[in-house]
């Protein structure tokens, strides 16, 4: 199975701050590209997700902003908030066919107020 | 729309045990999964079947097994619980082989 690599494994942020999480892949074949969130005693669930035919795609103060070439992606909050303290997961498939998701290691982020 | 759902939520059990965890998806899902979830390992996939009557091997099969007799439903069993198995486990679901997974709430499993 093909390897999504992600870090930090760990990041502290102030309210207000940046996040910025970073994930690369190896199969040039995949074609989704989504981040799942995290919320302490629950079950991962989809927060954005991108498709190769863009290079960035925004969602209130998260964007997604991809690097084909570089065969990286990577996860941007804007204005962070306590709220946002959560696990990431990175993840990519083939998706019509082919591969299932893999998902990267997780990246337990904190906002402090 | 349930979603997918996992019993029990919490388990307890001695080493040697056995015991069934059970998922149910309510989206007419082709594909389910189950994985474990450990601090700083990410999630590993355990098993997987792609339809109804189909299971296969993931990540981490070992000590472990699995039944899909119906699409809504699939089992994970633990045939003789190790303390290695402690862990949380996620259970989820797609509607295509690469597409969005949909999971559970967990399973919070303690060997002891």
């Amino acid at each position: 199975q093909q390897q999504v690599k992600q870090s930090p494994q760990s990041l502290i942020v102030q309210k207000g701050g940046i996040s910025i999480i970073n994930c690369a892949y190896e199969n040039t074949a995949f074609d989704y590209f989504p981040w799942y969130q995290q919320f302490p005693g629950k079950g991962p669930a989809l927060l954005i997700a991108i498709r190769p035919d863009v290079s960035e795609k925004k969602e209130g103060r998260f964007t997604i902003s991809f690097n084909k070439s570089a065969k990286q992606f990577s996860l941007h909050i804007m204005d962070s908030q306590p709220g946002d303290s959560a696990t990431y997961f990175c993840a990519a498939s083939k998706e019509t066919s082919g591969s299932r998701l893999t998902f990267g290691e997780g990246t337990q982020l904190t906002v402090n107020p | 729309n349930a979603g997918v759902t996992q019993t029990p939520k919490f388990r307890v059990l001695k080493t040697g045990q056995s015991m069934t965890l059970l998922c149910a998806q309510d989206m007419n899902h082709e594909y389910m999964y189950w994985y474990r979830q450990d601090p700083g390992m990410g999630l590993r996939l355990i098993h997987y079947s792609v339809g109804e009557g189909t299971t296969a091997k993931g990540e981490v099969p070992d000590g472990y097994n699995v039944s899909r007799l119906k699409k809504q439903n699939f089992l994970l069993g633990l045939e003789s619980a190790a303390p290695s198995q402690t862990s949380v486990y996620f259970c989820a679901s797609s509607y295509r082989w690469g597409g969005e997974q949909f999971f559970g709430p967990g399973t919070r499993l303690t060997v002891l």
